[in-house]
């Protein structure tokens, strides 16, 4: 089945510094979607994102298919931006995602 | 308001007994999924259905069975609980396989 590895684990930033999360995944993935799960809990997409760069706000995507490989940068860290975050793929076959372990960012004041 | 409920956000039961996991989504979308977030795992899908009908199980166990009683709802039965079963559960949706998939708040459930 597919495998999606993340890293790093863990990353401790201090406010305002930048952060780049990888993924990569072990077969070709039609989509691609990368999570902010809250301390509390609660998920939260923010980008759809199977190929290509997208931006929003402080956050930019960039996948390369071809490489099976996304990253997310995050950029002027805050520390509301703490929390974990997960990228997740999906194939044709069917409308599952196959999650990976998660980045758990702490960025601290 | 929330687009997507999942009831109870808490639910304690006792080894053995049943309980019925309810999630609703008000986007108008006709797939719905379930996931599990355990702290020896990390979130692993189990169900999707699409129109009222399941389209992937990977849940190995019947004790877990969805419950679509209408289009945007799909609950979750697990029977016979066990510790290993505590967990918090994620019920999800989309337009079927297509693009994003919008998660709800989560039931954290514990297993004594």
């Amino acid at each position: 089945g597919q495998q999606v590895q993340q890293s790093p684990a863990s990353l401790v930033l201090q406010e305002g510094e930048n952060a780049e999360l990888q993924c990569n995944f072990s077969s070709t993935a039609t989509r691609l979607q990368w999570f902010y799960q809250h301390p509390g809990g609660r998920l939260v997409s923010l980008f759809y994102n199977p190929s290509g760069t997208k931006h929003t706000g402080r956050l930019t995507s960039t996948t390369v298919t071809n490489e099976r490989r996304s990253s997310l940068h995050i950029s002027s860290s805050q520390t509301t931006d703490s929390g974990t975050y997960f990228c997740a793929i999906g194939d044709n076959a069917g409308a599952k995602l196959t999650f990976g372990g998660g980045t758990r960012l702490t960025v601290r004041p | 308001d929330p687009k997507i409920i999942q009831k109870p956000k808490y639910l304690v039961a006792v080894t053995g007994s049943e309980k019925i996991l309810i999630c609703e989504q008000y986007l108008g979308h006709n797939a719905m999924y379930w996931y599990r977030q355990s702290a020896k795992k990390p979130l692993e899908f189990m169900f999707s259905y699409s129109y009222q009908k399941l389209m992937d199980n990977q849940t190995a166990s019947s004790r877990f069975q969805p419950q679509s009683s209408k289009k945007n709802h799909l609950d979750l039965q697990i029977t016979a609980l066990k510790p290993d079963d505590s967990a918090t559960y994620f019920c999800a949706s989309s337009q079927f396989n297509q693009d994003t998939q919008y998660f709800g708040p989560g039931t954290r459930l514990l297993v004594l």
